[in-house]
């Protein structure tokens, strides 16, 4: 089993900052099945990226994701207030799907 | 519009069973791999099962293997989560997620909103 790691657990930034999260897996993946998933409070996850790098339908542009082998980054070039949420990885490559324990970006 | 609806969650004693139900609405349901996804209170998200759009091939967690079974009714637009065994570890919300596509392995592009379950005495 894939076990994803990320880091770091909590993220303090202000809006219009930029925001750097990491996905480890403990073995090489294919980045063809690395997602990343916001999730607010009292919502359910929604799907940002695919493939580690597709923005999923609707998501803006200042998300973008990176990665390969055993190390992905999420990177949220300008934050902003609804921007401030928990954030997951996923890999989807074995069923069922394994996620990281999430980052918590919150307002400095 | 693409709707998922869950239903079925309450409070349940340990050991006991509860039946979770998907209703599913907007999309042609029998194309898509569905799931069952879980958080606990104030943690992260899991993966409790999955099912391909056949309804042929299903999978896991090894934290409910042998107590859940995950099934569909292609006719019904409808996933299910039958759960045997709970155990007080088992509270949390339940989501009824879309994969993007046929197979199991695709990301999950579409939630519903979660029904509750409470395991306790």
């Amino acid at each position: 089993e894939v076990v994803l790691t990320q880091s770091p657990d909590t993220l303090s930034l202000s809006p219009g900052e930029r925001a750097t999260l990491s996905c480890r897996a403990s073995q090489s993946i294919s980045s063809s099945y690395l997602a990343w998933y916001q999730q607010k409070p009292g919502q359910a996850p929604r799907l940002l990226i695919f493939g580690a790098s597709s923005r999923a339908t609707d998501i803006p542009d200042n998300f973008s994701g990176s990665g390969s082998g055993t190390d992905f980054t999420l990177t949220i070039t300008k934050l902003e207030p609804g921007d401030f949420a928990v954030y997951y990885c996923q890999h989807y490559g074995t069923s069922p799907a394994t996620f990281g324990q999430g980052t918590r970006v919150e307002i400095k | 519009e693409i709707q998922l609806l869950e239903s079925g969650g309450s409070l349940v004693q340990p050991g006991g069973s509860l039946r979770l139900s998907c209703a599913a609405s907007g999309f042609s349901f029998s194309s898509y791999a569905m799931n069952w996804v879980r958080q606990a209170p104030g943690k992260g998200v899991e993966c409790v099962s999955v099912i391909n759009s056949a309804g042929i091939h299903t999978y896991y967690a090894d934290s409910v293997k042998g107590r859940f079974t995950i099934s569909r009714d292609n006719s019904k637009n409808t996933l299910y989560l039958q759960m045997d065994g709970l155990r007080e570890e088992d509270t949390a919300i339940y989501y009824c997620a879309r994969s993007a596509g046929t197979y199991t392995n695709n990301p999950l592009h579409y939630w519903g909103q979660g029904t509750l379950v409470t395991v306790s005495s």
